[in-house]
């Protein structure tokens, strides 16, 4: 079985101020992880996404994210903020392990950033 | 443009009365799902279809159907909706060739059962 954990429900940040969004996953195996944004009344998008490639993974918009095995973390950072990162974010992990089967996706709670003037 | 379409986008309806949320892309994607979206519990997996005529049930799939006889189209069933399937939907697609690619995500479909 696999299960995620985003420890934070809600983080505010200030504009041009670093951003800090934590994900901790279980996985018997070796997962792929993703975040996604939401922004109000949208479908969700991709940010960025890790398949046992590098650990640092870089997405769009200036997120990356650390994929730390020994601590089961994919934390999700940009070194700034912006108004227009204001958004839910999920983490996700899919036992996904190659060839041409999807996996299944299993879904965090969901973190709402909230960025200040 | 590449996009998955989903109708209605707004539903208010009644228990009991059967309805179908519709589902379509335009990638060619073998992989579609359908997710229920509620405050607090993220995204929960409905079912999901690795291709036509293949289809497996997700986290949550009590009083929903769900059918893929055309790649394209993956619709969801509520033969007899109740208030608890009061919920925010979503239909998602991916290219399952290879690395696992990105989730296109329709825009949602808010239902509410009276």
């Amino acid at each position: 079985a696999q299960s995620v954990t985003q420890l934070d429900s809600h983080v505010s940040v200030s504009e041009g101020t670093p951003v800090l969004l934590r994900c901790n996953y279980s996985s018997s195996y070796s997962p792929s992880l993703f975040w996604y944004v939401q922004h109000p009344n949208k479908g969700l998008q991709l940010l960025l996404k890790y398949t046992s490639a590098a650990t640092l993974v870089k997405g769009i918009n200036g997120f990356e994210a650390e994929f730390k095995k020994s601590e089961t973390s994919f934390h999700l950072t940009k070194p700034s903020a912006h108004m227009s990162d204001a958004a839910e974010y999920f983490c996700v992990v899919s036992d996904w392990s190659g060839g041409t089967s999807y996996g299944k996706l299993t879904f965090g709670q969901g973190t709402i950033l909230t960025v200040h003037p | 443009e590449a996009q998955v379409t989903q109708n209605p986008r707004y539903l208010i309806t009644v228990t009991g009365k059967k309805l179908t949320v519709t589902c379509s892309q335009n990638m060619n994607h073998e992989y579609m799902s359908w997710y229920r979206q509620d405050p607090g519990l993220g995204l929960r997996q409905i079912y999901y279809s690795m291709n036509v005529e293949v289809t497996d049930k997700g986290d949550v799939p009590e009083g929903y159907k769900v059918s893929r006889k055309e790649k394209r189209n993956f619709p969801l069933i509520l033969e007899s909706p109740s208030p608890n399937q009061t919920s925010l939907y979503f239909c998602a697609s991916v290219l399952t060739s290879g690395n696992p690619g990105e989730l296109f995500f329709g825009e949602g479909s808010r239902l509410t059962v009276l």
